[in-house]
């Protein structure tokens, strides 16, 4: 089945902690995306990759970062600076530049304790 | 005031009823309108997709864009228990990629049986 794999499904972590969010296609699509999801809020853009090797600050980046060493792997890593790191994060990946059209991951829901 | 503005409900419907679910924008340039469905802790899933103006049906939904409004509409016709969910209107101008799409907050349905 072709499709986008998020782990893990619910993660913890203890204040000044790092934690990576794993995100996996096997779409063949080159542009992947990392959105926050807040109640009350749109989904919001953390980071984006049109191509491996390259990827974009989106709306929200101050606090994450992120790698494409892969085409299929677009791991985030919420690292200590983020303020307030406890959301649902989705990941996506479209065919490319130019496309309008996404598909989404199951998410992670992050909680900070 | 937000580029997107949906109403975030919840809105509650018996079984069998229309729904009509809406957004506005203010963006004249936005000329690419999706409608998402996204069930409780999952990832959203994309059910409509329409360019610029006019009406697109797709079984049971209907998406509708008044572009002269700004106003987007998704009607669901004979609503089931299993179109609870939450609905996210997205849209771009088209120019930028899937990085450009700008999403509304999302408004909670409830089907009752």
């Amino acid at each position: 089945d072709g499709g986008i794999t998020q782990s893990p499904k619910y993660l913890f972590r203890k204040e000044g902690q790092n934690v990576t969010l794993s995100c996996e296609q096997n779409l063949n699509h080159d542009a992947m995306y990392w959105y926050r999801q807040d109640p009350g809020q749109g989904l919001r853009l953390i980071y984006y990759s049109q191509i491996v090797n390259d990827f974009q600050k989106g709306d929200i980046a101050e606090g994450y970062s992120v790698s494409r060493e892969k085409k299929e792997s677009f791991p985030l890593t919420v690292t200590s600076a983020q303020k307030n790191p406890t959301a649902f994060y989705l990941c996506a990946s479209s065919m490319g530049v130019v496309d309008t059209e996404a598909f989404f991951g199951q998410g992670t829901r992050l909680t900070v304790v | 005031q937000k580029e997107v503005e949906q109403d975030p409900g919840p809105l509650s419907v018996p079984e069998g009823a229309i729904v009509s679910l809406n957004c506005t924008y203010s963006n004249s340039a936005f000329q690419y309108f999706m409608w998402y469905r996204q069930y409780s802790r999952k990832g959203p899933e994309l059910l409509m997709y329409t360019y610029s103006s006019g009406n697109k049906e797709d079984g049971r939904f209907t998406a509708q864009v008044d572009k002269s409004s700004k106003y987007i509409s998704l009607f669901i016709r004979d609503s089931q228990p299993s179109d609870s969910a939450t609905y996210l209107c997205a849209m771009s101008d088209g120019t930028g990629g899937y990085q450009k799409v700008t999403f509304g907050t999302g408004t909670k349905l409830q089907v009752i049986p």
